[in-house]
């Protein structure tokens, strides 16, 4: 049962533009989101997150938005530049003390162009 | 300030063989989780380890266990070995379980 799913493997984005990706859940016990990004050969590497008392976090280039009737989350990078190029995968966890135990979505991979 | 770093990078084991592979939290953490990549999938929990003790658990079977020593430094161990442990192996460390987690590189475990 996949309770994170990104459901667009890959997606190709020219340099300068919006790159949005999206991320659904099925649990509503979900309170806590993270975007990660990952490299080849690295670890993922923590970019943005949004508690569920929000819609909305911005860090600079990056915003994540939440919309918990939908149960959908979106990243938005502006303006996407080539070293975004990597897979970015959705986490959501719940519980106080319990945000070790993070549920994945299987990932997309961000390529972005000249 | 190092981070979480993960020893070795890779391995190379045969089925039935055990496994042990090594974490050291990031500075200022007390908390490692570690995490099973396989190819094309998202990370999959496996267990935290907070004050030495395993505090939560996926839904991984017993041939899976690990520790926690008292620098915060954790081991994986995997017994028994089946061709379908073949993964990567993530550390995550944080302090007292809160988000976000820092992730290690990595151990890529072969299993033939």
């Amino acid at each position: 049962d996949q309770q994170v799913k990104q459901n667009s493997p890959s997606l190709s984005v020219q340099e300068g533009r919006i790159s949005i990706l999206n991320c659904d859940y099925t649990n509503s016990m979900f309170d806590y989101f993270l975007w990660y990004k990952k490299y080849p050969a690295e670890g993922p590497t923590f970019l943005i997150s949004i508690s569920s008392i929000k819609d909305k976090n911005e860090d600079g280039r990056f915003t994540v938005f939440l919309n918990k009737s939908a149960k959908h989350l979106s990243l938005h990078i502006v303006p996407s530049q080539p070293g975004d190029s990597a897979v970015y995968f959705c986490a959501a966890s719940w519980g106080t003390g319990t945000a070790s135990k993070l549920t994945f979505g299987t990932g997309t991979r961000l390529q972005v162009t000249l | 300030d190092a981070g979480v770093t993960q020893s070795p990078t890779h391995l190379i084991k045969t089925r039935g063989q055990q496994v042990t592979l090594r974490c050291s939290p990031k500075s200022g953490h007390d908390t490692v989780s570690w995490y099973q990549q396989a190819l094309g999938q998202g990370p999959q929990f496996i267990f935290q380890y907070y004050e030495e003790e395993e505090r939560q658990r996926g839904n991984f079977p017993d041939r899976f266990s690990g520790h926690q020593f008292p620098n915060y430094s954790s081991e994986l161990n995997v017994n028994a070995l089946l061709l379908g442990d073949s993964a990567l192996y993530l550390c995550a460390s944080g302090y007292r379980g809160q988000s976000p987690l820092h992730f290690g590189n990595g151990t890529r475990l072969t299993v033939t």
